[in-house]
């Protein structure tokens, strides 16, 4: 099973300040995704295979990785911006499904 | 729009059994993956099961193999998550979500409101 690392597991910052969001999988994974989840809300696709955005999503928000070590930039924070992140990982052979633990994003 | 819409959880005992079902709506059903997707109270997201979009390959995660099935009605656009010797640490939400792709799982990128499943005596 691979396992994900997210860190830091909160992160307080400010509106307009830069969000940086680590995950590490402890084998190399070639598909990973991130999803931003609000309080009372479903999870929410933002980016897959490291680096795609998801439909409607705001170019604030980049990806990029690889083998291991993977980061979500938000490079300009909005107050909706503030909920919980999780990557997610699959791996072929053998097949694995995983999320990490989440990244709780809080405002300073 | 698309929209996913859960029913079926409930309060259920140590070793009972539930079925949860999920409606869509809003983009052709037939044509994707569906997976089932569960948050334990005050935890975060556990993948449990995939069907791919034709119903024929099935895959669950270790913790509710040989447990929980999944099925699918394209009929209906309905996905199923039959779910049996129900343990405490099942409980949580479970969401129904849509897969990127017709065989999964691989990117999930339509989730459900969810439906709550309390497993106590």
């Amino acid at each position: 099973e691979v396992l994900l690392t997210q860190s830091p597991p909160t992160l307080s910052l400010s509106p307009g300040e830069r969000a940086t969001l680590s995950c590490r999988a402890s084998h190399i994974t070639s598909y990973l995704a991130w999803y931003q989840h609000r309080p009372g809300q479903s999870p929410r696709l933002l980016i897959y295979d490291t680096s795609n955005r998801a439909a409607g999503i705001p170019a604030r928000f980049s990806g990029s990785g690889s083998g291991t070590d993977f980061t979500l930039t938000i490079s300009s924070l909005e107050p909706e911006d503030f909920a919980v992140y999780y990557c997610h990982q699959r791996t072929n052979w053998p097949l694995s499904i995983s999320f990490g633990q989440g990244t709780k994003l809080q405002i300073k | 729009e698309v929209r996913l819409l859960e029913s079926g959880g409930g309060l259920v005992q140590p070793g009972g059994s539930l079925r949860l079902s999920c409606e869509v709506f809003g983009y052709n059903f037939s044509a994707y993956a569906m997976n089932w997707v569960r948050q334990a109270p005050g935890k975060g997201l556990e993948w449990v099961s995939v069907i791919n979009a034709g119903g024929d390959k099935t895959f669950h995660a270790l913790s509710v193999r040989g447990r929980f099935s999944v099925s699918r009605d394209n009929s209906k656009n309905t996905v199923y998550l039959q779910m049996t010797g129900l343990r405490v640490d099942d409980a949580g939400l479970y969401f129904c979500v849509k897969d990127k792709y017709h065989e999964g799982p691989y990117f999930f990128d339509s989730w459900g409101q969810g439906t709550r499943v309390i497993v106590s005596s």
